[in-house]
């Protein structure tokens, strides 16, 4: 029962362009999102989050966007470039409550092609 | 380097035989985090603790499994009689008591041959 979902195993995008991961959630109870970054060998790197009463946060080049209404949420990372390359982990969990682990997605694998 | 740090980094080591991993979390954080990560999976959830006390075990932590924080800071993750379905990466991750964001570690590599 997978509770996180990236149903993009891969994405190829040129440098430059942008890049649009995006992530699906089953729980409705979940109200605070994050991705994370992962190279090989290393681990996962925070990214950037989103607050569930918010719909939209901005870091640099990353923004994610958070669509409660059909459970869904994207980053979005513009202009792509070549170091982005890594897979990119989508994450939930409760906040309100004390029961704060945090739920991952598969993970989508970018490739920024220079 | 103030990050959560993991050692060993890499282990290679016989079916049946225990191995430890250790993980000491950024300093001023008092949640802990186990997780588990295979090749094309994201992490999965295996216990945490708050301080020392550890307040959920997933379902993955099979009774093979045992995860102390003795003191509130580093944790240790034990493994008996490893199989080779254990070869995985083994994530710590640490956060504040009101953080909202979770912060991992390098991550140790476990080969089971």
């Amino acid at each position: 029962d997978q509770q996180v979902k990236q149903n993009s195993p891969s994405l190829s995008v040129q440098e430059g362009r942008i890049s649009i991961l995006n992530c699906d959630y089953t729980n409705s109870m979940f109200d605070y999102f994050l991705w994370y970054k992962k190279y090989p060998a290393e681990g996962p790197t925070f990214l950037i989050s989103i607050s569930s009463i918010k719909d939209k946060n901005e870091d640099g080049r990353f923004t994610v966007f958070l669509n409660k209404s059909a459970k869904h949420l994207s980053l979005h990372i513009v202009p792509s470039q070549p170091g982005d390359s890594a897979v990119y982990f989508c994450a939930a969990s409760v906040m309100k409550t004390s029961y704060d682990k945090v739920i991952f997605g598969p993970g989508t694998s970018l490739s920024v092609i220079p | 380097d103030t990050g959560v740090s993991q050692n060993p980094r890499h282990k290679i080591t016989k079916r049946g035989q225990n191995v430890t991993f250790r993980c000491d979390p950024i300093s001023e954080h008092n949640r802990l985090y186990w997780y588990r990560q295979t090749l094309g999976q994201g992490p999965e959830f295996l216990t945490y603790f708050q301080n020392e006390a550890q307040l959920e075990k997933s379902r993955l932590l099979s009774d093979r499994f045992s995860a102390e924080r003795p003191k509130g800071s580093f944790s240790t993750l034990e493994i008996q009689r490893t199989e080779q379905g254990d070869s995985a990466m083994y994530l710590c991750a640490s956060s504040l008591f009101d953080g909202n964001t979770i912060y991992f570690g390098e991550g140790s590599w476990l080969t089971v041959v």
